[in-house]
């Protein structure tokens, strides 16, 4: 198994507050993504990332923002939650190669009351 | 632009029987195609994927074929399982950017 964490797992958290997810991998890969899924939404990439300090948007990305400082992390902070935010939050990692496969991590559940 | 479309769910079966999930696909030039499981509570893991035309991909017993003249990449399994109970989703990456474009996934459960 690709080596990919998410912290925290689950967080519940009230409208208004920021909060930050972090994704961490072991296997010095290139790009870092994340994604919300949602019922009948399916997975919408939030920002992506392509190196250190190297990141863009995704689809869905208004209300959050990135960073990577380093290439085992890739930080995903949501500023001010809203309860459209509340969703499960993956990460993901490839190579970067072309066809190669993206590795998930295994969610964040988020509640915003 | 590009687009992933996969037929919709739930899709119930009972063990043994004959799975077909179907996808077709719009995208410019050739691109990679693929698909992902999520099983209950985890993250989703590739099952399969294909690169160029007319290439099989396989893994624990399903396939898929890259169609080309048809855009689709429907995939199969000859006697589904109830472990094979899961969410299914196809995918497709097209030039450079190294970003998949998502179907909406396909829940599929598996009676005994």
């Amino acid at each position: 198994d690709a080596g990919i964490t998410q912290s925290p797992r689950h967080k519940v958290t009230e409208t208004g507050t920021p909060v930050t997810l972090r994704c961490h991998q072991t296997e010095n890969h290139r790009y870092m993504y994340w994604y919300r899924q949602d019922p009948g939404h399916g997975l919408r990439l939030i920002h992506y990332s392509y190196g250190v300090k190297d990141t863009d948007k995704g689809e869905v990305s208004d209300g959050y923002s990135v960073s990577r400082s380093k290439t085992e992390d890739f930080l995903l902070t949501l500023e001010s939650a809203t309860s459209s935010q509340t969703s499960v939050y993956f990460c993901a990692i490839s190579s970067g190669q072309g066809g190669e496969t993206q590795y998930f991590g295994p969610g964040t559940r988020l509640l915003v009351l | 632009g590009d687009s992933v479309t996969q037929m919709e769910g739930p899709v119930t079966l009972s063990e043994e029987a004959f799975l077909t999930i179907n996808c077709t696909y719009t995208a410019t030039g050739y691109p990679s195609l693929f698909w992902y499981v999520q099983y209950p509570g985890e993250g989703l893991q590739l099952l399969l994927k294909a690169t160029k035309a007319d290439d099989k991909g396989s893994n624990k017993g399903f396939e898929a074929t890259y169609r080309k003249e048809t855009t689709s990449f429907h995939l199969e399994k000859g006697s589904v399982q109830v472990s094979d109970s899961a969410v299914y989703f196809c995918a497709l990456e097209a030039g450079n950017n190294r970003k998949l474009i998502w179907g909406l996934g396909t829940s599929l459960a598996v009676n005994p």
